[in-house]
Parts: structure tokens; sequence; C-alpha cells
């Protein structure tokens, strides 16, 4: 089975709740942040992202609130579906230029019908 | 379809047993990234590379090896692997050089290293 999930934090809904994931974010200086869901067996995939010059941005269902004050990041999930059930990582642009995304651990969001 | 695929998805071996990893990019990326996944630790990048022949370490780079011969290949190598190695890998692209673009992640290889 996948283990992905062990030591993670996890979030309990029930179906047609919204749901709220956070993320706190290491450097002050980080100015791209992006957050994918990871199924079992699958690799992570892209959600949604954005910028430091942002404050909020908006998909279908979903959206990002940036809070750059408290280095805070949150993924809201409006009507929540079994199928959203998967761990969700944020991560951050840590290092200027051209180098690397930096992934937290993860939530492990849990829809119930 | 656009896709990152790595094989094999799954691999048993014992220590010392060089093995590779391969990595393909069908949507003419220019940034792959090699990342290993272990419980309670996320997601660490191992290797990436911003086009052909450049590539640099990322945070976990020991015991590993990559290359980019060409634009859409990206293999990682295990010259001697070793138990601590037992993780799933995820190999990943970006349509642009640098990290501000969302990475395509491929499905996942677990290794197990005996």
């Amino acid at each position: 089975g996948e283990s992905v999930g062990l030591h993670l934090p996890t979030l309990s809904v029930q179906e047609g709740d919204n749901s709220i994931i956070n993320c706190a974010y290491s450097n002050s200086a980080s100015d791209y942040f992006i957050w994918y869901k990871q199924e079992s067996g699958k690799g992570p995939q892209f959600i949604i992202d954005i910028r430091s010059n942002m404050d909020k941005r908006q998909g279908q269902r979903v959206t990002v609130l940036l809070n750059k004050t408290v280095k805070h990041l949150s993924l809201q999930i409006a009507a929540t579906q079994p199928g959203d059930s998967a761990v969700y990582f944020c991560a951050e642009n840590k290092d200027s230029g051209y180098s690397t995304l930096t992934f937290g651990k993860g939530t492990m969001l849990l829809v119930s019908p | 379809e656009a896709q990152v695929t790595q094989n094999p998805r799954y691999l048993i071996t014992v220590t010392g047993k060089k093995l590779t990893v391969t990595c393909s990019q069908n949507m003419n990326h220019e940034y792959m990234s090699w990342y290993r996944q272990d419980p309670g630790l996320g997601l660490r990048q191992i290797y990436y590379s911003m086009n052909v022949e450049v590539t640099d370490k990322g945070d976990v780079p020991e015991g590993y090896k990559v290359s980019r011969k060409e634009k859409r290949n990206f293999p990682l190598i295990l010259e001697s692997p070793s138990p601590n190695q037992t993780s799933l890998y995820f190999c990943a692209s970006s349509p642009l050089t640098g990290p501000n673009q969302p990475q395509h992640f491929g499905d996942g290889t677990r290794l197990s290293i005996l």
C-alpha cells in the first residue's frame, strides 16, 4: 500500500463541506507558491499556483490565499467531493533564481460521503 | 497525451547492483527534475536539469547520478544502491527554465533495495 500518508496531519470532512488546508512556508523571500494533489499510487498533480504579488487566486472550486505577513498559505476547496480525497502539498520557490521548489510534508484530506 | 513516463514502476533489487530509472517527457520541456518521497519527509529534490547537458544537485544528491543528453530524457542512476535509497521516486518536468512554472510529475517508481 501507499506509505506516503503515514505521519501526515489529516483533515476529515463530509461531502459538500468546504475544506481549508493550511501551509506555513519558511522563506520570506519566496516569490512563487504552488499546491499539488497526490492520489494514492500517483504522482503529484498541479492544482493552482500563486505569485507573491498576489494575495488570492481562484480556480475551479479551489482558492489559494497567501498571507506574506505571517508566511502562510491556504488552499480552500469548495463543496468537497469524495474524489478530492488525497494528500495535498504546498511548495515554495525557496531559493532565488532558477533552482528548486521546496515541498511541505503534506496534509491528507479524507472526504466522507 | 502530454505526460512524464517513468520506468520501471516497481523494482526490488539488492545492495550494490547498479540500476537506472528512466524518465521521458513528450512536452518539449527544458526543465526536468528527480525527487524522492519518504514518509514524514515529503518530496525532496535529488537532481535537476535546466536544459540539455546542464545538471545540478538538489537537496539530497548523494548516491545518485543523472544525465541529460537529450531534452526528452533524464535518467536517474544508482551506481551502488544501498538500503537507505529505498524510496518512492518521481520525475518531473516544466516548460521553462526555473521553477516558476507548474511541474508535471510522472506516476512514480517504487524502489526497494535489500
